[in-house]
């Protein structure tokens, strides 16, 4: 049973340009979160979505960020046009919304340039 | 707010001595807590998680202790090796499948 897959591990994007990050739930798994966490930081919370629908927003900037988690496919969270501010690592986790424990994947590390 | 907060931001210890690492939290609405270990370069591991109707639970090498008068969690390690060094995160949920809220982290130092 794989746990929770991020895609890419790294990504580099100049500024103004539109980063896609993509998360698979493990398996059987069909609520979604994201975080995001800048060096020496702890993990702050970004969106919850089930499948179909985002839950729980409020730590989403309010402009430039959306997430999304089809019926099929892996979780996407979208940046757009991105700044140098956004360069941070952004962790996705996963659960089956019953039991509580929440996995992790391994993050994708942004870069902005 | 809500928030989570850890007593100490650096811990350092010998290999094979007891490690305690503590968390506060505010919310007394919450009712499930997990520690999670995090590795450079490498996504939460979790370690073990307890509910707010116990005030104690093992694991392997590893015991939450929960007080919630005082609103704090603790996580013992025992007999600490190497491999056990790391940023220790405590997190907490006060709506079943609801959000995260994590603390900043104490990096927790194991000396050979």
């Amino acid at each position: 049973n794989a746990g929770v897959m991020q895609n890419p591990r790294h990504l580099v994007r100049r500024r103004g340009q539109e980063a896609r990050l993509r998360c698979s739930p493990m398996k059987g798994h069909s609520h979604v979160y994201w975080y995001r966490q800048l060096p020496e930081e702890g993990l702050k919370f970004m969106v919850y979505l089930q499948k179909e629908n985002i839950i729980d927003e409020s730590g989403m900037p309010k402009e430039r960020f959306s997430a999304e988690f089809p019926k099929e496919g892996p979780s996407i969270l979208r940046i757009q046009q991105v700044v140098r501010g956004d360069s941070a690592a952004y962790f996705c986790a996963s659960s089956d919304g019953h039991k509580s424990e929440a996995f992790f994947g391994q993050g994708t590390r942004l870069t902005v340039v | 707010g809500e928030s989570v907060g850890l007593h100490l931001p650096t811990l350092s210890v010998q290999e094979g001595d007891n490690s305690i690492i503590n968390c506060a939290y505010s919310n007394s609405a919450s009712d499930y807590f997990i520690w999670y270990k995090q590795e450079s370069g490498k996504g939460p591991q979790f370690i073990i998680d307890i509910r707010s109707n116990m005030d104690k639970r093992q694991g392997q090498r590893v015991t939450v202790l929960l007080n919630k008068t005082v609103k704090h969690l603790s996580l013992q390690i025992a007999a600490t090796q190497p491999g056990d060094s790391a940023v220790y995160f405590c997190a907490e949920r006060y709506n079943q499948g609801g959000k995260l809220i994590f603390g900043q982290g104490t990096e927790l130092s194991v000396k050979p």
